[in-house]
Parts: structure tokens; C-alpha cells; sequence
């Protein structure tokens, strides 16, 4: 399977730990998101990488959360100092360059407890 | 900026029975519309998408949605489900232009479709 893969899948933390969650994009999509994603919500748009040049950030990402993608491939996706409020699912997507705002690929997500 | 309000939040049909899952949207530009569905412990996958062209757009599953630019809706149709629709499924818009905002996608709260044996 080549689709968008992220690590863990699942991650339960205390309050106040730091946590880092892996996004693995499709083969050659140059453009990658994080969406934030909550218990009766849809999605939320975190963040935007077009190769590693972070373009932009929403403004529920606090300066607890910091985002890269250094290499152009892969990207991180890190919290600190876990709060309660940050339990939700992590979802990634990518696109291809030629596609850009026509389909985002969404990866499985990585569903974070924060206890 | 764009916002998505998907007026159901649960719909419950019988098997082989149509649906109608409804989406409005509001933007001050033009957009791009998206319906996604999400099975439990899933990401995301797309349904079908409209650019530009017919309003009427066929996408997999045989889900069809009608883009209304007067009323500003993008409803999604099936005319027969079957048990494996069952999910959750996502209204969502972008920016159809060249810019800050324009990659992001916004999404509505979704609607959960159950499809009853």
C-alpha cells in the first residue's frame, strides 16, 4: 500500500508530556497538511508544507505545537506540555504537484489521549 | 475565509431506500467542493469533487452531488444504499484561487449515515 501512513496510530499520554506523531506522505506529493480533528467535529486545517517550506499555520496552532518537514518527505508534528483540550485525531494528508486544491490524500491519523 | 454547514448531523435510512446527505457553504469567492466519507477508525477518502463544469457530479460508490450556486448547497445523493455505507461522511470547501488560505480545506461537522437492514 502506498497511501499516506502515520505513527502511532494510537497514543495516550499525561498531562504535561511532550509528544511527536510521524507523517509519512505519498510518493512524490509535494504538498502536505495536519488537521486536527475532535470528537464530533470535522476536521480542522492545522498546517501546510509545499516540499519543506512551512507556508501556513492556523491559528489553533498554538507555540505548544510545532510542525516540520525538513527534508521534503516525511513531517513531524510535535506538542508540548499536553493539555486535556488536545485529545483529538491527528490527520495528515498530502497532494501531488499537479493537483494542489483539487484532492487532498488523507492518511488513517493518529488518535491522541491526553489523560 | 469559507465555512460548511451540513444541516444533519444523523440520518437513518433503510437499506435500498435513496438518500440525501444536505451541504451549504458560504464564501466570498468562488470555491472548490469536496464530499469525503470517513468508516470508523479511518482517515478520510474522497467521494467526489466538483471544479468547474457540470453541476452534476457522479463520484465513486454511486454518490452523486449537485452543485446549486444560487443556493449555495452541494448535496450528496445515493438512489439505493446498501449496509457498507454506513460512515461518516464530510462537506468540505476551498478557496478556487491562487493564494494564502487557497490549500486549505474547511470542513462542515460531518453527517452520520446509518443504513438499516
Amino acid at each position: 500500500d502506498t497511501g499516506v501512513s502515520q505513527d502511532p496510530r494510537h497514543k495516550i499520554t499525561k498531562r504535561g508530556q511532550n509528544v511527536t506523531f510521524r507523517c509519512d506522505p505519498i510518493s512524490e506529493h509535494n504538498r502536505l497538511y495536519w488537521y486536527r480533528q475532535t470528537l464530533g467535529q470535522g476536521p480542522e486545517f492545522l498546517t501546510y508544507f509545499q516540499n519543506e517550506a512551512q507556508l501556513e499555520k492556523s491559528r489553533l496552532l498554538s507555540d505548544r505545537f510545532s510542525a516540520e518537514r525538513p527534508k521534503g518527505s516525511f513531517s513531524t508534528l510535535e506538542i508540548q506540555r499536553t493539555e486535556q483540550g488536545d485529545s483529538a485525531m491527528y490527520l495528515c494528508a498530502s497532494s501531488p504537484p499537479t493537483s494542489g486544491r483539487s484532492e487532498q490524500f488523507f492518511g488513517p491519523g493518529t488518535r491522541l489521549t491526553v489523560l | 475565509a469559507q465555512s460548511v454547514t451540513q444541516l444533519d448531523s444523523q440520518v437513518p435510512v433503510f437499506e435500498e431506500a435513496p438518500v440525501e446527505l444536505r451541504c451549504n457553504y458560504s464564501s466570498s469567492v468562488s470555491v472548490y467542493l469536496f464530499w469525503y466519507v470517513q468508516y470508523p477508525n479511518q482517515g478520510l477518502q474522497l467521494l467526489l469533487k466538483y471544479l468547474s463544469g457540470s453541476t452534476l457530479v457522479k463520484g465513486i460508490n454511486g454518490f452523486e452531488a449537485e452543485f446549486n450556486k444560487s443556493q449555495t448547497s452541494f448535496h450528496l445523493r445515493k438512489p439505493s444504499v446498501h449496509i457498507s455505507d454506513t460512515a461518516e461522511y464530510f462537506c468540505a470547501v476551498s478557496a478556487a484561487y491562487s493564494g494564502a488560505g487557497s490549500y486549505q480545506l474547511t470542513f462542515g461537522k460531518g453527517t452520520k449515515l446509518s443504513v438499516i437492514p
